[in-house]
């Protein structure tokens, strides 16, 4: 079984600070792991993936996560924080290969951008 | 070009109608999803097509019924739906299973 655990259903910075979204995974075979975003009443876009590549990924809009397989982690960072990052963050996990796909949703984490 | 499109953008139905929603990709992908977003929770999955076959379904009801008329088009008709199916209906495509996915921007479904 696969899981995603988003520590911080809320998180809040103030503009051009650093941005920090924890997640963690569980899965029994090495992971696919993504970040999507979403902004008020719109669709998920997608952030960033790993899939084994490089443990160092870079997304769009200046994020990147970091694989970390010691830790289980795949947490998001931004350098600077802008306003236009005040969106929800998902961080998901499926399962490399296997004819039965799914992606599996942590709850999600609200980022806020004080000015 | 990454784009999932979406009709309608917003729909109001009673318990009694019938209507569906639609999704459409030009990317090539051969897998499509339908998901289930309440407010302030992630998606849930609904239903996967998987090269226009169905290879998922989680325990959906069955006032939904999904359809996957060719490889770029995904339908979700909707029969008999409750108060309690308003929510955001999300489609979403991959090159295949286990790629990432691109999502559409959604249908926001009220029943009354």
């Amino acid at each position: 079984a696969q899981s995603v655990t988003q520590l911080g259903s809320h998180v809040s910075v103030s503009e051009g600070a650093l941005v920090l979204l924890r997640c963690n995974y569980s899965s029994s075979v090495p992971p696919y792991l993504f970040w999507y975003v979403q902004y008020p009443n719109q669709g998920l876009q997608l952030l960033l993936k790993y899939t084994s590549a490089a443990t160092l990924v870079k997304g769009i809009n200046g994020f990147e996560a970091e694989f970390k397989k010691s830790e289980t982690s795949f947490h998001l960072t931004k350098p600077s924080a802008h306003m236009s990052d005040a969106a929800e963050y998902f961080c998901a996990v499926s399962r490399s290969g296997g004819s039965n796909y799914k992606l599996t949703f942590g709850k999600g984490t609200l980022l806020t951008v004080n000015p | 070009d990454t784009e999932v499109t979406q009709t309608p953008k917003h729909l109001v139905m009673g318990m009694t109608n019938k209507k569906s929603l639609k999704c459409e990709q030009h990317m090539g992908h051969r897998a499509m999803y339908w998901y289930k977003q309440k407010a302030k929770k992630p998606p849930e999955l609904m239903f996967v097509y998987s090269y226009e076959k169905l290879s998922i379904n989680e325990s959906v009801p069955s006032r939904f019924s999904p359809e996957c008329p060719n490889s770029s088009l995904l339908n979700l008709h909707l029969h008999a739906l409750q108060p309690e199916d308003s929510a955001l209906y999300l489609c979403a495509s991959s090159q295949d299973q286990g790629h990432e996915q691109y999502f559409g921007p959604g249908t926001r479904l009220t029943v009354t």
